[in-house]
């Protein structure tokens, strides 16, 4: 069980670039979620994929986007980046829809600063 | 709008103590509620959740007390030890939805 790993852990953007960011999801999970996690503050759902579908989307503009593969990895997708997306980005998978029965397993995030 | 209410902001518990968060929530269609904890430099783990079926589940030191008429619950920390300075969220989600609403979370220091 090797968990769920995201990459890069660290990134520095300017105003106005876009990103990407990476997870691998805990082998056997095939439902990956995305959540933003500004300093001092919970974790805010943007986005949830399901079989490669997305399958829930929170508050977020369409600036923030993203894929799953067949291998259940995923990307998270940001252009246009602004100063308020500076966070930590985490990600979150489980098996099945199941993350209300096995809780979800969270990777350590990448913490994007944008200057 | 904030739909899950958590207090207190920040907390020190002598060792040995019982620490104590609370949250309340506004939307009566959440039937799972989470605790997560987060250590510096690491992703949310669960530690214990509950439906509102009960009003209290107790997992080792951690326990969760369920209010259904009023909306709240909160996580009692027994015997707190300094291994348990983190910062612990509370969540909920929605019958029929995976996704999970947060609190602003509490940061706990356990001193020795």
């Amino acid at each position: 069980e090797t968990g769920v790993t995201q990459s890069p852990t660290h990134l520095i953007k300017t105003r106005g670039q876009q990103v990407t960011l990476r997870c691998s999801s805990q082998s056997g999970h095939n439902t990956v979620s995305w959540y933003q996690q500004a300093l001092g503050q919970g974790p805010q759902f943007i986005f949830q994929y399901y079989r490669e579908e997305e399958n829930g989307r929170g508050n977020f503009p369409p600036r923030f986007s993203g894929l799953q593969f067949p291998n259940y990895s995923s990307e998270l997708n940001v252009n246009a980046l602004e100063l308020d997306d500076s966070a930590l980005y985490l990600c979150a998978s489980s098996p099945g829809m199941g993350g209300r029965v096995y809780g979800y397993t969270f990777g350590s995030g990448t913490r994007l600063t944008v200057v | 709008q904030q739909q899950v209410k958590q207090s207190p902001q920040s907390l020190i518990v002598q060792k040995g103590g019982i620490s104590i968060i609370n949250c309340a929530y506004e939307n009566t269609a959440f039937d799972y509620f989470p605790w997560y904890q987060q250590f510096p430099g690491k992703g949310p783990a669960l530690l214990i959740a509950i439906r509102p079926d009960v009003s209290e589940k107790k997992e080792g030191r951690f326990t969760i007390s369920f209010n259904k008429s009023a909306k709240q619950f909160s996580l009692h920390i027994m015997d707190s030890q300094p291994g348990d300075s983190a910062t612990y969220f509370c969540a909920a989600s929605k019958s029929g939805y995976s996704t999970l609403t947060f609190g602003k979370g509490t940061m706990l220091l356990v001193s020795p």
